[in-house]
């Protein structure tokens, strides 16, 4: 089990660029989030899905994007970055199905993004 | 609306002494709190969850619904456990997490 991996896990971008965040977990969870992490700010969270083909807006959804076309991949798009969005981006996953585990959030290693 | 306070966002102590990450929240009914630790550069991983009340690695986290509080202790710091702390609040099982602004535990030597 990799559980919550995230790709790619550094990236630079120039102002205007456009790039696409990967996250994939094979715990076969419903739910899926992102996050950005600033100092100071703590985890705010940007867009999430409760299920296969669903999103949802979260804290701070402006100027990102998301789709979840299949159950196991979470993507999160930037299509005209900003220095506002430099920030290190955590994916996180939950099961949803009731049992011992079932509210815990797991979460991937993050991707660093520099917007310059 | 849901909110989570982080008070402090340093936290020094000596190898030893006790600590106290103190967590209080904002939320009319009943939450579900959990901890989160984060050791540097690595991903955010559970603590603690307070449906649980389980002991982690020393750590305890009661909820004092009087007081909306759910404060991390652990009676003698060691330096592995210096890391950023979250405190965070879900208004149901499978709802999205509220975050607190961290914490940042620092053992001193």
């Amino acid at each position: 089990n990799a559980g919550v991996t995230q790709t790619p896990k550094f990236r630079v971008l120039k102002t205007g660029q456009s790039m696409t965040l990967l996250c994939a977990q094979d715990m076969n969870h419903e739910y899926m989030y992102w996050y950005r992490q600033d100092p100071g700010m703590g985890l705010r969270l940007i867009h999430y899905s409760v299920g296969e083909g669903t999103t949802a807006k979260g804290e701070v959804p402006d100027g990102y994007n998301v789709s979840r076309l299949k159950k196991q991949n979470f993507l999160l798009g930037l299509e005209s970055a900003a220095p506002s969005q430099t920030s290190v981006y955590f994916c996180a996953s939950l099961d949803g199905r009731f049992g011992s585990s079932y509210n815990e959030q797991f979460f991937g290693p993050g991707t660093r993004l520099t917007v310059l | 609306a849901q909110r989570v306070t982080q008070p402090e966002k340093l936290l020094s102590v000596f190898k030893g002494a006790p600590v106290e990450l103190k967590c209080n929240y904002s939320y009319s009914g009943s939450p579900e709190l959990f901890w989160y630790v984060q050791y540097s550069r690595q991903r955010l991983q559970l603590l603690l969850r307070h449906i649980s009340r389980e002991s982690i690695k020393g750590f305890t986290a009661d909820l004092n619904k009087g007081e909306t509080s759910f404060h991390l202790k652990k009676p003698f710091a060691q330096e592995e456990d210096s890391a950023m702390y979250y405190c965070a609040l879900s208004s149901s099982g499978n709802t999205p997490l509220v975050f607190g602004k961290g914490t940042r535990l620092s053992v001193i030597a």
